[in-house]
């Protein structure tokens, strides 16, 4: 098993460019999520998902999509981005049995530089 | 706004000491879990704590939550050079999201 992939693991972009950060796991987990992670900030959940077809905003969705066509994958996008979104990214995921959250896997993390 | 706060934000102590780290919370939880991050890695899944549960062991990882206090402990003992790293922990609530504390830097000097 791979577990949990994110690519790229580095990338920089200019203020106001779009990207698709890629998230993938092979373990048939339904609950996968989105974090940033900032200097003395801890993580913060962006976005997740209880299953393909169904997503929910978490504490800070502002300039972030998602979507989840497949059990597998969560690609994560960047509409315009700004350099407020300079942060490193973790996906997660984890079995989901309806009564909350179960232990999570995280990917490795993209660390994301906006000039 | 984040659920756990950790206390203490640093801790630095000497291998084969204890390390007890704490976590408070506001609302009611299905579970807690802590979590390990060494620097410039993903997080590593150490123990989770469901809310009907006291206290839990994993190897040299000790964990109780007492739910009437909101607050949860995670004790290391006889750590180790290789424990140094960041920890956090996180509640689960029934609303399927899991929130993050801001974390503990320890620092296990060999």
């Amino acid at each position: 098993n791979a577990g949990v992939t994110q690519t790229p693991k580095f990338q920089v972009l200019k203020t106001g460019q779009s990207m698709t950060l890629q998230c993938a796991q092979d373990m048939n987990h339904e609950y996968m999520s989105w974090y940033r992670q900032d200097p003395g900030m801890g993580l913060r959940l962006i976005h997740y998902s209880v299953g393909a077809g169904i997503t929910d905003q978490g504490e800070v969705p502002n300039g972030y999509n998602v979507s989840r066509s497949t059990t597998e994958d969560f690609p994560l996008r960047l509409l315009s981005a700004a350099p407020s979104q300079t942060s490193v990214y973790f996906c997660a995921s984890s079995t989901w049995t309806g009564l909350g959250t179960d232990t999570q896997y995280f990917g490795p993390g993209t660390r994301l530089t906006v000039l | 706004s984040q659920q756990g706060e950790e206390d203490p934000q640093a801790l630095s102590i000497q291998e084969g000491e204890n390390a007890t780290m704490n976590c408070s919370y506001k609302t009611s939880i299905n579970n807690l879990q802590w979590y390990r991050q060494n620097s410039g890695r993903g997080l590593v899944h150490l123990i989770l704590i469901r809310s009907n549960e006291r206290e839990k062991h994993s190897g040299r990882l000790r964990v109780t939550l007492d739910t009437s206090k909101k607050s949860s402990s995670l004790l290391i003992t006889a750590s180790r050079a290789a424990d140094t790293a960041s920890y956090f922990c996180a509640t689960g609530g029934a609303n399927s999201k899991l929130t993050f504390g801001k974390g503990i830097t320890l620092s296990v000097r060999p």
